[in-house]
């Protein structure tokens, strides 16, 4: 079954170092997204891109965030500074089309990347 | 703006009894997708079900059963004859209608922490 594949599955920085973290998305898919798991709290979005651009963001998706889509296999999730509260598990997902459409799809979540700001 | 509530943070069972777990939404929109996610110990997303806001008709597979009534706007989940293999954190989310162009994320509950005993 295809995969949403993240890396690194744990990444520790010092704080105020930049961080990318990276997600390869099911290959058909269309719509990417980005969410942040706090330690023990619920999932919450950041972001979702199409067609090379930002769709929608939340109010978490601030100006030391940005994402990509570097080629056409990956997308990334930048932090430029990190603080001690962007310590998280962060999600990729992918899907063929947007949740909110009729129809089968796919709505795949990766398994995560671990960071931790020390 | 659209909310998740779980409101029963964990729950405790014994292996082989049956356990529902709660969701309530709120969304102004007449058209809309409520999922379910397991989260288990090792971390991941485990996509379990998508429901549209026009079909009522219960679930069933296999030991799960999902109960969607509109009229009290909730999504519930039981399980029947728990495992210890169920135990994880079960997320319900909602997805709002996709208007051209938009392609929202999801809106998740706070999840509820499963315990199967042996």
């Amino acid at each position: 079954e295809p995969e949403v594949t993240q890396t690194p599955s744990h990444q520790v920085t010092q704080m105020g170092q930049e961080v990318i973290l990276r997600c390869v998305p099911i290959s058909n898919h269309l719509y990417f997204y980005w969410y942040r798991q706090i330690l023990g709290q619920k999932v919450e979005f950041l972001v979702s891109f199409y067609n090379n651009e930002i769709s929608e963001k939340s109010e978490i998706f601030d100006d030391q965030f940005s994402v990509e889509r570097p080629d056409g296999s990956n997308f990334t999730l930048k932090i430029r500074s990190t603080k001690l509260e962007d310590s998280a598990m962060y999600f990729c997902a992918s899907s063929e089309r947007p949740p909110g459409t009729g129809g089968d799809y796919g709505y795949t979540f990766g398994s995560g990347t671990r960071l931790t700001v020390v | 703006a659209q909310k998740v509530t779980q409101a029963q943070t964990e729950i405790s069972v014994v292996e082989k009894e049956d356990v529902t777990l709660d969701c309530v939404y709120e969304t102004r929109d007449t058209t809309y997708y409520l999922f379910w996610y397991k989260q288990p110990p090792s971390g991941e997303l485990v996509f379990l079900i998508r429901r549209n806001s026009f079909d009522e008709q219960n679930e069933i597979s296999g030991r799960y059963s999902w109960n969607f009534q509109k009229s009290t706007s909730s999504f519930n989940f039981t399980i029947t004859a728990s495992q210890v293999v169920d135990s994880a954190v079960y997320f319900c989310a909602l997805s709002e209608d996709w208007r051209g162009g938009g392609a929202d994320g999801l809106t998740f509950g706070k999840g509820t922490h499963l315990i199967i005993q042996p």
